[in-house]
């Protein structure tokens, strides 16, 4: 139980476009999902809380005009990474927080590369 | 600031070897703290929660014990397959989860 999918697993894009990163609880409900961004090397870096049917919470530094977040089910949270730099190119990990319990559960990561 | 630090950054260990991870924290209202293994190039796969000090959870060769200030994942007679970067998180007052470096175990047969 409490799986979390990630869709694509790895993309690769022009800089410039425009890429849509899904995350998915396959076998629960999740009213709070949360998008990591991890740097070879480093550990994972909070860049937003996305709660079911509301604005995303972003962290200080990073730009919600660039990282859009859509959370439209309780399944269901989508980031999309706007005129995408190679600088944004990184590993993007989401998770999903089961109601009624305490722990998150992480999706097995995105792996963006801009060119 | 809240805060974690792991502890070592890498440690190899011969096949069957025991040791232990070391996860300091300093963090305004613990709501938990959560141990994660993660492959490369995988997500996180979440092993432990613990919430207050004294706790202790075990699952197979792992077991996570909390104090006020650190936690230890010891790791007794471990297998080529435990090599993977053990990380720590602590969650605040704010539900996030701040995680540490994370410890790179590398187990050799």
């Amino acid at each position: 139980g409490a799986v979390v999918s990630q869709h694509p697993s790895w993309v690769i894009c022009k800089s410039g476009t425009s890429v849509k990163i899904e995350c998915r609880s396959l076998d629960f409900q999740a009213t709070t999902m949360f998008w990591y961004r991890q740097f070879p090397k480093q550990s994972l870096m909070l860049m937003a809380t996305s709660n079911e049917g509301s604005k995303a919470t972003y962290e200080q530094g990073v730009e919600k005009d660039k990282f859009l977040i859509n959370h439209a089910s309780l399944t269901l949270s989508t980031l999309t990474v706007t005129s995408a730099h190679p600088e944004d190119s990184s590993f993007y990990i989401c998770s999903a927080l089961p109601a009624l319990r305490g722990e998150q559960y992480f999706g097995p990561g995105t792996r963006l590369t801009v060119t | 600031e809240d805060q974690v630090t792991q502890s070592p950054e890498a440690l190899r260990l011969q096949e069957g070897e025991s040791s232990s991870l070391n996860c300091s924290y300093t963090v305004s209202g613990l709501r938990g703290l959560f141990w994660y293994r993660q492959d490369p190039g995988k997500g996180p796969e979440f092993l432990f929660t613990l919430y207050s000090a004294g706790e202790e959870k075990e699952k197979e060769r792992l077991k996570a014990t909390l104090t006020k200030k650190e936690s230890f994942l010891h790791i007794t007679a471990p297998k080529p397959e435990d090599s993977a970067t053990y990380l720590c998180a602590v969650e605040n007052q704010g539900g996030k989860l701040i995680f540490g470096q994370g410890t790179e175990l590398s187990v050799k047969p």
